[in-house]
């Protein structure tokens, strides 16, 4: 069975740009969750989506963004990006209570 | 909110011996604990959990114990081998639909 999958696996954009990555989560699996995990942190949470409704969001700015689609893949968004934006982005899938999550996308920002 | 403390932040330990890392938490509303393991390049892989019923589970050379009244936490890893090296995270959350709340991370060095 296929896990977590996100794209791309990695990016370099500049101060004030925008991006947007995508995760297609595990078969059968209706919630997606967006995670940030800043290098030696703990990830962090962003946002959780269910049945392509937003269901919780975390401390985070406007300029992050999120969707989810009708098969259940999501997008996360980040406007005017700063340098503090730079990290790992986490995509999880969930079924009950438990997180899988995929390999990520590491995003730096010059 | 929740928030989760780990400690050690580094662990060092022979190969064979046992490693033990610590969470404490701070809301009692929380009632499911999992623990991740990361290793270089990759996403958090969910290892163990325990929901707050219950005080202790154990699976293979992993086990997990859970102190409800004391709000902490515990991961034990049994017999380490080379390839248990990776970080480590705990985390907390209320259940379905509820956010996770994420340790620091134990970076865990088995020395074969």
């Amino acid at each position: 069975d296929a896990g977590v999958t996100q794209s791309p696996t990695h990016l370099i954009k500049t101060r004030g740009q925008q991006v947007t990555l995508r995760c297609s989560p595990i078969s059968g699996h209706k919630s997606v969750s967006w995670y940030q995990q800043v290098l030696g942190q703990g990830p962090q949470f962003i946002f959780q989506y269910y049945e392509k409704e937003e269901r919780g969001r975390g401390n985070f700015p406007d300029r992050f963004s999120a969707r989810q689609f009708p098969n259940y893949s999501s997008e996360l968004n980040v406007n005017a990006l700063l340098l503090g934006d730079s990290a790992l982005y986490l995509c999880a899938s969930s079924l009950n209570e438990k997180l899988f999550f995929g390999s990520g996308t590491q995003l730096s920002v010059l | 909110g929740e928030n989760v403390e780990q400690h050690p932040s580094t662990l060092s330990v022979q190969e064979g011996d046992s490693a033990v890392i610590k969470c404490t938490y701070s809301d009692s509303a929380s009632n499911y604990f999992p623990w991740y393991k990361q290793e270089l390049g990759k996403g958090p892989q969910l290892i163990i959990d325990i929901r707050s019923n219950v005080g202790e589970k154990k699976d293979q050379r992993i086990a997990v114990t859970l102190n409800k009244t004391a709000k902490h936490f515990s991961l034990h890893i049994t017999e380490t081998q080379p390839e248990d090296s990776a970080v480590y995270f705990c985390a907390a959350s209320m259940g379905r639909f509820n956010k996770f709340y994420f340790g620091s991370g134990t970076k865990l060095n088995v020395k074969p």
